[in-house]
């Protein structure tokens, strides 16, 4: 089955700094990837979503970004954060129609 | 587009006792399948359920089984022998049968919080 890492687990950032968080997958290959943020108190919004290296589709026009450098991992990012920024963050890998979520990063943007 | 409607923001249950949670969906396509997830403090969301929707006979996980009627487009959550453990936001979601991409992102509903008492 799959296991879905992500780091940092929180990051406390200012306003106007770079944001980095890492997704990784392990036992699958070629997985779908989906980044999700979920504001407090609600359901899950999709951000990003890849379906090979390279290859990157956005849901929301936002101040984010992301890259699938290797087929297992997925990188959300950001050169200049705000506070609309905050949230908890969800990296989200499927192979067939279960999608299996990994522990998520909080993050505060202050 | 589909959309995913959870009515209860909040239910309670009684530690062994059984809860029912509703999710209503609104969806045109006749392939599709449905998952309830389960949220605990921690936030990380964990897979209860899963139902396809070609299969008729609705789906078991141990205590935790679902109410599927197609027709009326309901997707109820029965949790039985309720544990304190089982405390948490659940949320019902609906992904398509067809295609990749966009096609196969989650639709998630509102969410019910469960709180489980002694």
């Amino acid at each position: 089955s799959q296991t879905i890492h992500q780091w940092p687990a929180t990051l406390v950032q200012p306003v106007g700094s770079p944001l980095s968080l890492e997704c990784t997958v392990e036992g699958t290959s070629n997985p779908n990837l989906y980044w999700y943020r979920q504001a407090a108190g609600r359901g899950l919004q999709l951000l990003f979503y890849s379906v090979g290296i390279g290859q990157i589709s956005s849901e929301v026009p936002q101040n984010l970004s992301a890259s699938r450098p290797q087929d297992r991992q997925f990188i959300l990012s950001s050169k200049k954060l705000l506070l609309s920024d905050s949230g908890f963050y969800l990296c989200a890998s499927s192979r067939v129609e279960t999608q299996y979520f990994g522990p998520g990063t909080r993050l505060l943007v202050l | 587009a589909q959309t995913v409607t959870q009515s209860q923001p909040e239910m309670s249950v009684q530690e062994a006792e059984t809860v029912t949670l509703s999710c209503t969906y609104d969806t045109s396509e006749s392939d599709y399948y449905l998952f309830w997830y389960k949220q605990p403090p921690s936030r990380q969301m964990i897979l209860v359920i899963r139902q396809e929707a070609y299969k008729q006979q609705n789906a078991t996980e141990n205590r935790f089984s679902v109410n599927f009627q197609k027709a009326a487009k309901s997707f109820s959550l029965k949790i039985s022998d309720s544990q304190l453990g089982d405390a948490a936001m659940y949320f019902c979601a609906y992904r398509s049968a067809y295609g990749t991409g966009t096609a196969s992102k989650l639709t998630f509903g509102t969410g019910t919080r469960l709180q489980v008492t002694l």
